[in-house]
């Protein structure tokens, strides 16, 4: 089974500070992919990657960056954080199969930004 | 853009009881569907892949239910039990690009 490993588990952070979430897989993916998770909102797509050195925005990329410097390695970077910014953060590694891709999850990083 | 509406929110079941969600969404060219199951503070686990060509899918414990007509996915949990509880998503591509999430249905069951 693929394996996406996130750090930090939890963050809190301050407002107007910066912060930058880690995402590894061991399961050479080329796709990876940003989301995060709000009550009522379900998970929402932010930055996603087809291999390393690209990073393409989802549908909720304001506010945030992604860096992917190698197949393993996918980042999400928040240069200036706010409150509005709290949320679950999950990072998904894709296995491309002959009609679809699907996704593995890692166990996500709780932030809280005061 | 595109949206897949799941419902209910919320909802608690007897052990034995049925739990039933329902997803609806608005591309009629989507082909491809998945059901994620969440527990309490843990990530989200594949529960089963839905292709367009296949209407019913039985998996341990349930049943997806594709309707292409209405453009409505659904996931019935036969004889619940406490280890079901947890949030349930879907999820389809619609559009090519990425993963389109519900917002999820949390559901209890209580002995």
């Amino acid at each position: 089974e693929a394996a996406v490993t996130q750090s930090p588990r939890n963050k809190v952070a301050v407002t107007g500070g910066k912060v930058t979430l880690s995402c590894n897989q061991t399961n050479n993916h080329n796709n990876m992919y940003w989301y995060r998770q709000d009550t009522g909102h379900g998970l929402r797509l932010i930055h996603y990657s087809y291999g390393a050195g690209s990073t393409e925005k989802g549908d909720i990329p304001d506010g945030y960056k992604a860096s992917r410097p190698s197949q393993e390695n996918f980042s999400l970077i928040l240069e200036l954080a706010t409150p509005s910014q709290t949320s679950v953060y999950f990072c998904a590694s894709g296995e491309q199969g002959a009609l679809a891709e699907t996704l593995y999850f890692g166990s996500g990083t709780r932030l809280t930004v005061l | 853009g595109e949206q897949v509406e799941q419902r209910p929110p919320h909802l608690s079941v007897r052990e034995g009881d049925s739990a039933f969600i329902t997803c609806t969404y608005t591309d009629p060219n989507s082909y491809y569907f998945f059901w994620y199951k969440q527990e309490p503070g843990a990530s989200l686990q594949l529960l089963m892949k839905v292709f367009s060509s296949t209407e019913i899918n039985e998996g341990q414990g349930f049943t997806v239910l594709l309707n292409k007509k209405d453009k409505r996915l659904s996931l019935n949990l036969t004889a619940a039990h406490p280890g079901d509880s947890a949030a349930y998503f879907c999820a389809g591509y619609q559009g090519g690009r990425a993963l389109i999430f519900g917002t999820g249905t949390t559901v209890s069951v209580s002995p």
